[in-house]
């Protein structure tokens, strides 16, 4: 089955400076990849997703890119925010289909004023 | 965007109890259902998957006579703890998609309940 592996655990920024969170995963024949935000007692967030048919996808400071052939993708988040703090969920699936999300184990971010 | 709904946020119970958590599609009808349960600082694991007006299917290892799952309808999935023991403290999370049409919909989730069994 689907691996997804994610790193850091945890990262801690500076306001103002980017954080960048990647993924790997080990089934070629994903091709759905969602990002989640998970605030304390809270459930995740959908905030970016990207499917293989394209290499990046960006909305405002948040962007995600994906490279199919070593098969990781990353999330970048530019200008962070003190509200930017949480736990980021990577996931693969395939898309169009009933299957599963496989999740990485989380980062938490820190934003530090 | 989809919304989904999930109830109570937070239940206290006795061991021997049992508790039943609802979750509901709001604007979409939610064909599939994922049960997911978080353990604190970590991520999240898949408990069961519901498909409407069928059985659902157990990931391995957790017993589908303690955790039982109805998805009775497009818009709502329960999720009932049977004699609820400390062990079963968690926060249980659901999700859902709309599969209908052009099966392309992501995963929108429940805010979570966070479950104590004293």
């Amino acid at each position: 089955g689907e691996n997804v592996e994610q790193h850091p655990s945890t990262l801690s920024v500076q306001e103002g400076d980017s954080a960048v969170i990647k993924c790997t995963y080990s089934d070629s024949a994903s091709n759905y990849f969602p990002w989640y935000k998970q605030e304390l007692g809270k459930g995740p967030q959908l905030i970016i997703d990207i499917r293989s048919n394209v290499g990046e996808k960006k909305d405002q400071r948040i962007a995600v890119t994906l490279n199919k052939t070593a098969k990781h993708f990353s999330l970048h988040i530019t200008e962070t925010q003190p509200e930017d703090s949480a736990v980021y969920f990577c996931a693969a699936s395939i898309w169009g289909t009933g299957n599963q999300f496989y999740f990485g184990t989380g980062t938490s971010l820190t934003v530090i004023p | 965007g989809a919304v989904v709904s999930q109830h109570p946020s937070r239940v206290i119970c006795k061991s021997g109890t049992s508790v039943k958590i609802e979750c509901r599609s709001l604007d979409f009808q939610a064909t599939t259902m994922f049960w997911y349960r978080q353990f604190p600082k970590q991520s999240l694991m898949l408990m069961a998957t519901s498909n409407e007006g069928s059985k659902a299917t157990y990931e391995q290892g957790v017993e589908k006579d303690k955790f039982l799952i109805n998805h009775a309808s497009l818009t709502l999935s329960t999720l009932t703890v049977t004699s609820a023991h400390p062990e079963d403290s968690s926060f249980y999370i659901c999700s859902a998609r709309d599969l209908t049409g052009h099966y392309n919909s992501p995963l929108h989730f429940g805010n979570g309940t966070r479950l104590t069994v004293t």
